[in-house]
């Protein structure tokens, strides 16, 4: 079954800690990002990535950092510098064949900073 | 400033009924529409989306319609089923942007009573 897998999908860490959320796709797509969404809010775009070893900022890259050195796997760091980490972080896929043009999302991890 | 607004945070629609959700845009720059359905604590499926060279689009029971000059999409959806009850974000495209970002409404809680 072809998808995106992210883990874990409940994920506890102490203030000051970084952690890593990973995504993982065999859609053999391209295009990779993260978003975040908080309460009551939309998504938010992080990051992301066009193509192998390249990514870009998004919206709110502060206290981000991501790395894309397989097509397959696009993980997202947050780390200690991120002011409000606790939130449901969201990795997607872009497929686009013809005229479709859709992302896929991956289950999401919910990330609580105690 | 949000480039994507859903001004109904929820909505409750008796089963059987039409569904109407509402999606307003500022951008003149977007001109690919997306709706999106997620159930709480997974990631979000797409459900229908509509180029801006159309005014509609139908898949089953779900029709969206776009009316460019008034920068507004709607998502119909008859007749409402229990199982439709979920959040459903708008999203858009910018014309002109390889990367195909996707920008967010904040959501509206479909609730649809049996």
């Amino acid at each position: 079954d072809g998808g995106i897998t992210q883990s874990p999908k409940y994920l506890f860490r102490k203030e000051g800690q970084n952690v890593t959320l990973s995504c993982e796709q065999n859609l053999n797509h391209d295009a990779m990002y993260w978003y975040r969404q908080d309460p009551g809010q939309g998504l938010r775009l992080i990051y992301y990535s066009q193509i192998v070893n390249d990514f870009q900022k998004g919206d709110i890259a502060e206290g981000y950092s991501v790395s894309r050195e397989k097509k397959e796997s696009f993980p997202l760091t947050v780390t200690s510098a991120q002011k409000n980490p606790t939130a449901f972080y969201l990795c997607a896929s872009r497929e686009t064949s013809g005229s479709r043009d859709e992302q896929f999302f991956g289950p999401g991890t919910r990330l609580t900073v105690l | 400033d949000q480039q994507v607004k859903q001004n109904s945070p929820s909505l409750s629609v008796q089963e059987g009924r039409i569904s109407i959700l509402n999606c307003d845009y500022t951008n003149s720059m977007f001109d690919y529409f997306l709706w999106y359905k997620k159930y709480p604590a997974e990631g979000p499926t797409f459900l229908i989306s509509i180029s801006s060279i159309k005014d509609k689009n139908e898949d089953g029971r779900f029709t969206v319609f776009l009316n460019k000059s008034a920068k507004h999409l709607s998502l119909h959806i008859v007749p409402s089923q229990p199982g439709d009850s979920a959040v459903y974000f708008c999203a858009a495209n910018p014309r002109f942007s390889s990367a195909r970002q996707l920008t967010f409404g904040s959501g509206t809680q479909l609730t649809v009573l049996p």
